[in-house]
């Protein structure tokens, strides 16, 4: 099946520096590719549409200039947390879209910000 | 937009029992309708799903059915194993293939 990677799993970094997660699909080309956002025990909040050549799509409250997400090719989409913040800390999920509607998610990376 | 409602929040039942999950989503534009299975700390992974065409699919042990009229959807599992146990997710999307999630059921077996 469609596999989906992201790196890091895992990341801790200090008040105010930035962090840069990758998104890979490995075995197929991705055109659409969406990032997630899970809190503790809740549900997935979709953050924004990444679409390959073209500038990401954010949902309302998602702040644009904080979230920048580059989906340079087709099997790459990147998110970078700007200046974070503790309540930045969060599970971040990548997915993909493989054929019609279809979405197979990345591992996940664990931020966690001091 | 679209918001998908999930019930219930949490669910026991032992071992080889059934366990159903009820959802409901209010945009009349959605056609597909996927469910996830999360462990903790890992990815969701994807089950079953349904599109709107289709009233009923099965997967061994897994269902899902479909209303479109009453716009609501469930995740039927039969012989309940405690593997499993974890957060069960649906999903409901549109033609700009975006996935509301519900709010979550955690599941568990008990042996």
């Amino acid at each position: 099946g469609a596999v989906v990677s992201q790196h890091p799993s895992w990341v801790i970094c200090k008040s105010g520096t930035s962090v840069k997660i990758e998104c890979r699909s490995l075995d197929f080309q991705a055109t659409t590719m969406f990032w997630y956002r899970q809190f503790p025990k809740q549900s997935l909040m979709l953050m924004a549409t990444s679409n390959e050549g073209s500038k990401a799509t954010y949902e309302q409250g998602v702040e644009k200039d904080k979230f920048l997400i580059n989906h340079a090719s087709l099997t790459l989409s990147t998110l970078t947390v700007t200046s974070a913040h503790p309540e930045d800390s969060s599970f971040y999920i990548c997915s993909a879209v493989v054929a019609r509607d279809t979405q197979y998610f990345g591992p996940g990376t664990r931020l966690t910000v001091l | 937009g679209e918001n998908v409602e999930q019930h219930p929040s949490t669910l026991s039942v032992q071992e080889g029992d059934s366990a159903v999950i009820k959802c409901t989503y209010s945009d009349s534009a959605s056609n597909y309708f996927p469910w996830y299975k999360q462990e903790l700390g890992k990815r969701p992974q994807l089950i079953i799903d349904i599109r709107s065409n289709v009233g009923e699919k099965k997967d061994q042990r897994i269902a899902v059915t479909l209303n479109k009229t009453a716009k609501h959807f469930s995740l039927h599992i039969t012989e309940t194993q405690p593997e499993d146990s974890a957060v069960y997710f649906c999903a409901a999307s549109g033609s700009a293939r975006q996935l509301t999630f519900g709010s979550g059921t955690q599941l568990t077996v008990l042996p």
